[in-house]
């Protein structure tokens, strides 16, 4: 099993500044096959980065992912009141999927 | 609009079963590779189970093998997960999530069904 452990678990940060969220895998993760999702107080994830690189549909291009093997980023480049949430990295190359523990970016 | 609706959900005690539904809509629900994600209350995410687009292959999680089956019905668009001999630790909501086509990642959720177990 990929064990993903994401640094820092909290990201205290303001409206505007650049926030750099960090996934690391136990093992080399299978053609980069890493998302990031979102979520907010009370909803379902959302689906941002895929492939480590590739927004999903209608996600804002000041969330840019990238890395591969075993170190993934995933970066904000000026956050967003909105933008003020749980993230997670996925890997979604090899069984059982697992995911990482969440940093929470906070004002 | 793709939507995933889960529903049966609720307070079972430890030992029990419950049954999970998810209606799916607003896409060829036979065209994709499903799975069940939970969430305890104030913890992260953790993948569950995943059933192929033709129900071919499963699988699970170790925390639930032998005791929880994912299964689909391509026919009524429902995913289902039958989860028995519940424990305690098994509390959480319960994620019906949908991959994309290919070799993508899940896109999609529903709101989530919350299950308690508790004496």
């Amino acid at each position: 099993e990929i064990v993903l452990t994401q640094s820092p678990g909290t990201l205290s940060l303001s409206p505007g500044e650049r926030a750099t969220l960090s996934c690391r895998a136990s093992q080399s993760v299978s053609s980069s096959y890493l998302a990031w999702y979102q979520q907010k107080s009370g909803q379902a994830p959302r689906l941002l980065i895929y492939g480590a690189s590739t927004r999903a549909t209608g996600i804002p291009d000041r969330f840019s992912g990238s890395g591969s093997g075993t170190d993934f980023t995933l970066t904000i480049s000026r956050l967003e009141p909105e933008d003020f949430a749980v993230y997670y990295c996925q890997q979604y190359g090899s069984s059982p999927r697992t995911f990482g523990q969440g940093t929470k970016v906070e004002i | 609009e793709v939507q995933l609706v889960e529903s049966g959900g609720g307070l079972v005690q430890p030992g029990g079963s419950l049954r999970l539904s998810c209606a799916a809509s607003g896409f060829t629900f036979s065209s994709n590779r499903m799975h069940w994600v939970r969430q305890a209350p104030g913890k992260g995410l953790v993948w569950v189970s995943f059933i192929s687009s033709d129900a071919k292959t499963t699988s699970y999680a170790d925390s639930v093998k032998g005791r929880f089956t994912i299964s689909r019905d391509n026919a009524k668009n429902t995913l289902y997960l039958q989860m028995n001999s519940l424990r305690v630790e098994d509390m959480a909501v319960y994620y019906c999530a949908r991959d994309g086509v290919g070799p993508t990642p899940i896109d999609y959720w529903g709101q989530g069904t919350l299950v308690t177990v508790s004496s």
